[in-house]
């Protein structure tokens, strides 16, 4: 069963559009929110996260909007550029500190 | 930052022969660490947790004899792949917390494991 689901699957943008991908779970008991950015052959880095305490959280070009009530939650990169092409990796922790993630989405901006 | 480094980023081996990949954390100590399989274009599969000083936990399908873990510190964790097989060929992925409860994982490079 995947706790937590993430759409799309692959995305293209163009060089300075936004880029959204979104996450959505059911558990109640997740509090936090990592989103990890993975650039081919290496392992993940993470990009930002977010508690659900808060509907919002900004740093530079990526900004996580979180819907507690809807139980969703989405990554926002501003001005996408080709360095930003990778694969993204939303994910959502609970209590017990056990960490579930999102099935990636592909993200290639074009220039 | 905390920073996890893993070592080899890459390996080919034979079928049959056994391979160790360590996970060590430079700048911080891990009680725990964690173990992720990766196939292309799909998401991180853990593998098992990783307890310093104790026996690792497996996740339901995962051969512990197969893949023998090890955290004999609280820096350096091993996987070892015993008689590897080609569909053992994988990308493989430490990560480890620093910190406690609610702390973010931070991941090693990840080894491309090639098994001929």
């Amino acid at each position: 069963q995947q706790q937590v689901k993430q759409s799309p699957q692959s995305l293209i943008v163009q060089k300075g559009g936004i880029s959204i991908i979104n996450c959505a779970y059911e558990n109640t008991a997740f509090d936090y929110f990592p989103w990890y950015q993975q650039f081919p052959g290496k392992g993940p880095a993470l990009l930002i996260a977010i508690r659900p305490d808060v509907s919002e959280k900004k740093e530079g070009r990526f900004t996580i909007s979180f819907n507690k009530s809807a139980k969703q939650f989405s990554l926002h990169i501003m001005d996408s550029q080709p360095g930003d092409s990778a694969t993204y990796f939303c994910a959502a922790v609970n209590t017990g500190n056990q960490f579930y993630f999102g099935t990636g989405t592909s993200l290639t901006v074009i220039p | 930052g905390a920073v996890v480094s893993q070592h080899p980023s890459w390996v080919i081996c034979k079928s049959g022969t056994s391979v160790k990949i360590e996970c060590r954390s430079l700048d911080f100590q891990a009680t725990t660490m964690f173990w992720y399989r990766q196939f292309p274009k799909q998401s991180l599969m853990l593998m098992a947790t990783s307890n310093e000083g104790s026996k690792a936990t497996y996740e339901q399908g995962v051969e512990k004899d197969k893949f023998l873990i090890n955290h004999a510190s609280l820096t350096l964790s091993t996987l070892t792949v015993t008689s590897a097989h080609p569909e053992d060929s994988s990308f493989y992925i430490c990560s480890a917390r620093a910190g406690s409860v609610n702390s973010p994982l931070h991941f090693g490079n990840g080894t491309r494991l090639t098994v001929t």
